[in-house]
């Protein structure tokens, strides 16, 4: 079963930040905090992953709480091509098996 | 670079037949896994393979097989088709120590 929570829905407008939070209260040490995105009909696109260091990318940022028990994906300028499922994954090790819940859907508006 | 790639894109078969899904790894990953896509849910883990042995298994019945070959890429075999078996079926592939990256998946309609 899935061990993350995020809402279900979020919009924001064009160009603006999206803030896509999730819960991870139950994350063990060991465990990394992974993100990826499902654009309607394609598989899911990995967009980054921590383990308690906030990190960039090209993609987004992602920002672990002290405690580790939650996180925030940061699309810093979103476009209408950001509209997707956005997916917060525990994770024991990289390679290991993901579980998904049923994620957040990310509307971007013009 | 091409990424993962999977066949068919989509097929349609019949309660009680047998089916066979095909996925190519992403170059240089050694490491598959598949997951199943209900319409409205999260992907659901099958199984994942290495060095052409089921490392991990998800909670699915025996109908669902696979099998790694040595060039790393993948088949999913699913007997005794049910309804409930209609779903994106989803390859992912990654080194043993890596992120994964997912295929656009495998439209499968049980009618």
């Amino acid at each position: 079963d899935a061990k993350t929570t995020q809402p279900p829905s979020m919009d924001c407008a064009e160009g603006r930040a999206a803030n896509l939070p999730c819960n991870h209260s139950t994350i063990s040490g060991n465990e990394y905090v992974y993100w990826y995105r499902q654009i309607h009909s394609q598989g899911p696109q990995y967009i980054i992953h921590g383990l308690k260091n906030n990190e960039t990318n090209e993609m987004a940022s992602l920002i672990i709480t002290e405690d580790r028990k939650s996180s925030t994906l940061i699309l810093p300028h979103a476009t209408l091509r950001d509209t997707a499922v956005y997916y917060c994954v525990e994770e024991k090790s990289s390679g290991d098996k993901l579980t998904f819940g049923t994620g957040t859907r990310l509307a971007v508006r013009p | 670079d091409a990424g993962v790639t999977q066949s068919p894109t989509h097929l349609i078969k019949t309660r009680g037949q047998q089916v066979t899904l095909r996925c190519s790894p992403k170059s240089g990953h050694d490491t598959v896994s598949w997951y199943q896509q209900a319409l409205g849910q999260g992907p659901q883990f099958i199984f994942q393979y290495y060095e052409e042995e089921e490392r991990q298994r998800g909670n699915f019945p025996d109908r669902f097989s696979g099998h790694q070959f040595p060039n790393y890429s993948s088949e999913l075999n699913v007997n005794a088709l049910l309804l409930g078996d209609s779903a994106l079926y989803l390859c992912a592939s990654s080194l043993v120590q890596g992120s994964a990256f997912f295929g656009q998946g495998t439209r499968l309609t049980v009618v």
